[in-house]
């Protein structure tokens, strides 16, 4: 499966303030996917990104991919405590099947 | 509502004793499942490939004889931990692929969890 460098490990953040969260491959993706997982849960999709330089929107949330397929960053506008958990994104390159997950980036939001 | 279940959540058992895991597609028919396992604080770590039918794909360094993985039916493969060590103790975690509304592209769902602590 592809290999990616998932930065930073870790993040604490007041509430209020933003969270960005990168994912960096050094060969071009199909796709990148992101999950996020709440402690003691399971990982939950968030999204899917497929075309070079895509921007989508969830409330609070921008995914981006990069143009050359090769990076990938979330930003949440705002934390909340309920932002708080680990997010993982998840590449697939061109003919891979199964998906391989980063290491994370576990959010910690302090009231 | 969830798309896929795994049945039990917790599992505490003695070392040497085998510890079977479930997973189930609720609403529709996977012929492949994939097995995760998720360390304290790491991330997770894709264990086998579970085909309806055939074999399972094991990944680099998982013992195939160890983690024994059935996909008997459309709906239900099982991973059975062989003579349970400490060392097992983790969080394993299913999924299956499908598609999700409105996209092309198949997503990934993931169960609940099996969190199982050997003694």
């Amino acid at each position: 499966g592809q290999q990616v460098m998932q930065i930073p490990q870790y993040q604490h953040v007041q509430e209020g303030e933003d969270f960005t969260t990168y994912c960096n491959s050094s060969t071009t993706l199909s796709n990148i996917q992101w999950y996020k997982q709440r402690p003691g849960g399971h990982p939950v999709f968030l999204i899917q990104l497929v075309k070079s330089g895509e921007v989508k929107k969830q409330k609070r949330l921008t995914f981006q991919f990069g143009e050359a397929k090769k990076n990938s960053s979330l930003h949440i506008t705002a934390t909340q405590t309920t932002d708080v958990g680990t997010y993982f994104c998840s590449p697939s390159g061109a003919g891979s099947y199964q998906l391989t997950f980063g290491k994370g980036t576990k959010l910690s939001v302090i009231p | 509502g969830a798309v896929v279940s795994q049945h039990p959540s917790w599992v505490i058992c003695k070392s040497g004793t085998s510890v079977k895991i479930e997973c189930r597609s609720l609403d529709f028919q996977a012929t492949t499942m994939f097995w995760y396992r998720q360390f304290p604080k790491q991330s997770l770590m894709l264990m086998a490939t579970s085909n309806e039918g055939s074999k399972a794909t094991y990944e680099q360094g998982v013992e195939k004889d160890k983690f024994l993985i059935n996909h008997a039916s459309l709906t239900l493969s099982t991973l059975t931990v062989t003579s349970a060590h400490p060392e097992d103790s983790s969080f394993y975690i299913c999924s299956v692929k499908r598609l999700a509304g409105g996209s092309p592209q198949e997503t990934q769902y993931f169960g609940p969890g099996t969190r199982l602590l050997v003694l």
